[in-house]
């Protein structure tokens, strides 16, 4: 069964902190995603990853950066929390190729007090 | 700019009716794909159908049927005879280079 592992369903941060989001896949993806997702607005691109130590930005990279040093990981790095960070955060991964299909993760629901 | 367009942001239907889904997006690429994506109350989002942007032919699958028309930069999806298991959130997605998806369609089936 193909899987897509984020490292926590829950974390409370404190404003200022840096904070790591850890994704994992077992289906040796090229591909890695990182989105958030809020009410009303769906889910917008963080940043995404087409191979290892590679990175490219999304549509709302600020505030947020990445790293791939294996292609099995993807990290979501929030450089300084801040409060307006709180969000459900998916990362995703797929095969090579626009038309093949994303694998989600369950989602990390940060809360930044 | 939102380059997926879900215009409805809430449906309500009763069991057994037809429920369609209405998406446009926006692309500059001759070669895209388009996806349509069901994330329930559990949360864990799940990959539905696609269609690639050299393909018009609608098709049926089950319950599942989708009308891409490429002239409106459309990618309507219907659920045919609608089931309570059917509540969901619906996103329809483009991956033209990037995956962009869209603000969701969230859909209830009442019994």
């Amino acid at each position: 069964d193909v899987k897509v592992t984020q490292s926590s369903r829950y974390l409370v941060k404190r404003t200022g902190e840096k904070v790591f989001l850890e994704c994992v896949q077992d289906m040796d993806h090229e591909n890695m995603f990182w989105y958030r997702q809020d009410p009303g607005l769906g889910l917008r691109l963080i940043y995404f990853s087409y191979d290892v130590k590679m990175k490219e930005k999304g549509d709302i990279p600020e505030g947020y950066s990445v790293s791939r040093e294996k292609k099995e990981r993807f990290s979501l790095i929030l450089e300084s929390a801040s409060t307006n960070q709180t969000s459900m955060y998916l990362c995703a991964s797929s095969s090579p190729g626009g038309g093949t299909e994303a694998f989600f993760g369950q989602g990390t629901r940060l809360t930044v007090v | 700019a939102q380059k997926v367009t879900q215009a409805q942001t809430e449906i309500s239907v009763v069991e057994k009716e037809d429920v369609t889904l209405d998406c446009v997006y926006e692309t500059r690429d001759t070669t895209y794909y388009l996806f349509w994506y069901k994330q329930p109350p559990s949360g864990e989002l799940v990959f539905l159908i696609r269609r690639n942007s050299f393909d018009e032919q609608n098709e049926i699958s089950g319950r599942y049927s989708w009308n891409f028309q490429k002239s409106t930069s459309s990618f309507n999806f219907t659920i045919t005879a609608s089931q309570v298991v059917d509540s969901a959130v619906y996103f329809c997605a483009l991956n033209d280079y990037k995956l962009s998806f869209g603000a969701g369609t969230t859909v209830t089936v009442r019994a």
